[in-house]
């Protein structure tokens, strides 16, 4: 069954990076985009982009063109957000989900990755 | 931007149907989904592309379209239904938007 498997929860300093891995099984990697999209405490969901895991392409949400990059590892079947430059309110849960493909809807998703941005 | 508007919460007795709403001027032409949160857990799809429901998803997790309105409606309540439940489309202008949520608490 499709699977998406998160790394575990980071605590990092303001102005420092993140890098969230998702390592994907029971489906071709390279056949479905990754997307990529955060929840803070309490709050609703948020979402950041998405990667393409065939051709490394990539979009972003406008909100965070500038800190996040997210980037792939075939080999490994393995999908990555970095934030950078990190702030307070980047305190969130992150998750990743696969696009079905057909009608821009998310079927999977991973466990969460906790990032807390402290002083 | 593009906004998808959800009540708050809704609250049901078990047994009853639970209909929570999904309001965008344009959303009559788009494909919309649903997802289930339970506290603690990540976000489960229910409902894709308005009206499919997705395997192992229950038979009482229904969607539809009306002119400005989605629905989730969820027939014969269960506690274990008791979740945060939200709304989402791609739009052209606004990428991949989220509606604010809605609570369903059980009575």
């Amino acid at each position: 069954q499709v699977q998406l498997v998160q790394s575990g929860a980071e605590v990092k300093k303001v102005g420092a990076s993140v890098k969230v891995s998702c390592k994907a099984s029971g489906y071709s990697f390279t056949g479905y985009y990754m997307h990529w999209v955060r929840q803070a405490p309490g709050q609703g969901l948020e979402w950041m982009g998405w990667i393409d895991p065939n051709s490394g392409g990539t979009y972003y949400a406008q909100k965070f063109q500038d800190r996040v990059t997210m980037t792939r590892d075939t080999s490994i079947s393995t999908a990555y957000m970095e934030l950078s430059r990190l702030r307070f309110d980047d305190t969130a849960v992150y998750y990743c989900m696969r696009d079905n493909g057909a009608t821009g809807g998310f079927d999977s998703w991973g466990q969460g990755t906790l990032v807390t941005v402290s002083s | 931007s593009y906004v998808l508007t959800q009540p708050p919460s809704v609250s049901v007795a078990p047994g009853q149907t639970a209909r929570i709403t999904c309001e965008e001027n344009n959303i009559g032409s788009k494909s919309v989904h649903w997802y289930q949160q339970r506290p603690g857990q990540a976000p489960v799809l229910v409902v894709n592309d308005s009206t499919d429901r997705p395997s192992g998803i229950p038979e009482r997790f229904s969607g539809s379209k009306s002119g400005n309105t989605a629905t989730l409606s969820i027939s014969r309540v269960e506690a274990g239904d008791e979740a945060d439940y939200y709304c989402q489309v791609w739009e052209s202008s606004s990428d991949y938007v989220f509606g604010s949520g809605t609570k369903v608490t059980v009575l």
